[in-house]
This record gives structure tokens, sequence and C-alpha cells, in this order.
């Protein structure tokens, strides 16, 4: 069965470090999706980023960054120079590439807090 | 308006009352969702609707009975509710099919349910 976990339940930082969010995951199909979402305390969860699973070049966006290992099934998070408005809960996500409707595994998510 | 909207926002009902959760998708999706997020836990998919058919249904209670009268507004109908569904009630939509961006699901900001 698919599984997403996230270790970290909350992770508090001061403004301006650098944070890293773990995610490992669990799949027994070559073919998979990942996926971050972020969800503010407005509660909609914000689509971040999704990743295949053939393609394991790390991605930069702005202060975002995601490093893809499918050796050690992993897709951490990185953010570059925490900013306050980054405190959020962090959900790691799985999907199955396969036809019909999509089923993402979602882990329990990471607290993030940054203080001024 | 733009993305999926929710409503109502927040929701307090009894254990004998009927109520019903909107969700409406402006993406031109055909693919919508009802997840549930309870403290603590996953984010918990309930149902999906592929072209207004039903294609999911994850062992949810008969208490929660959902409604998609076309592909761009979806229901959740409430009826006879416990207290340990009180709980955040998220909607998604996402544009299956073989053309990217497929798979990716787009989230409202949720409805927000007690029950007492």
């Amino acid at each position: 069965a698919q599984k997403v976990t996230q270790a970290q339940t909350e992770i508090s930082v001061v403004e301006k470090e650098d944070v890293t969010l773990d995610c490992v995951y669990e799949t027994r199909d070559t073919t998979y999706y990942l996926f971050w979402y972020k969800q503010p305390p407005s509660g909609e969860l914000v689509f971040l980023i999704r990743r295949n699973s053939f393609d394991e070049q790390n991605e930069i966006s702005g202060r975002y960054s995601w490093n893809f290992q499918k050796s050690t099934s992993s897709f951490n998070f990185t953010i570059t120079a925490s900013q306050v408005v980054d405190s959020a809960v962090y959900f790691c996500a799985l999907s199955e590439a396969q036809g019909g409707s999509e089923k993402l595994v979602f882990g329990k998510g990471t607290k993030l807090t940054v203080n001024p | 308006e733009t993305g999926v909207t929710q409503t109502p926002r927040h929701l307090v009902m009894g254990m004998t009352n009927k109520k019903s959760l909107k969700c409406e998708q402006h993406l031109g999706h055909n693919a919508m969702y009802w997840y549930k997020q309870s403290a603590k836990k996953p984010l918990e998919l309930m149902f999906v609707y592929n072209f207004k058919e039903q294609t999911e249904n994850n062992s949810v209670p008969s208490r929660f009975s959902p409604e998609c009268p076309n592909s761009s507004h979806l229901f959740l109908h409430l009826h006879t509710l416990q207290p340990e569904d009180s709980a955040l009630y998220l909607c998604a939509s996402s544009q299956d099919g073989v053309q990217d961006p497929r798979i990716i699901q787009y989230f409202g900001a949720g409805t927000r349910l007690s029950v007492l």
C-alpha cells in the first residue's frame, strides 16, 4: 500500500533561517507523482509542486527548493531565508499515475512556525 | 470568482439536523473530490466524481451522501451526524485526462463542521 511519512510534526524557526521539511514515501509502482501542498490558517490547500517519478532533477522556485531522491524514497522541501508568511502546515502527497480519477495519499503534515 | 469555492465556511449542527455542504469549481475541471481533515490525522479521501459519475466511495458511512449534478458543482448532504464527524471538509477538483496538468488537485478553503 502507498504511504507517505512526514516525521516532523512541528518545526519552529526564526525568520531568515533555512528549514527543510522531510517526506518519505512508499509505493510499489514505478510510475507515480509526488506533491507538496501548503495549508495556511485560512484552510485552503495551496498546490506548490508536482514531480513525476522519472524526473529526479531538483527544482528551485524562488526561496523554495525540492530534493527528490528515488534511492531513499524521499522528496524533501527546503525553504531558504524563511519568512513569517511561510508559517503554515505543509503536506507531502503521493499519487499513482493510472487512468481514471487520481487518488492522493497525504502525509500527516508538518506545521511550520516562523517567528519574527 | 476563480478556483474552488466552498460554502458555508463554518457550520454548527446538532446530531438530528440535516444540512448540506456546497462546492463549486470555476476551473473547467471534470473531476471533483471530498476529503475529510480531522485533527492529527491525514487527509482522508471520501468521494470522487469523474464526469458527474461517482468513481470512489472510500467506505464512508451512509450519513454522508454526495451529489454531483454537473462537473462544476458538488454537494455533501449530512444527516444524523455524530460528534466524531466534526472536522474540516475539503473539496478539490482536477482535470482528468492524458494531458498535463492532469492530476493536480486544486482545493477549496473547506467547511469547518462542528457536530454538537
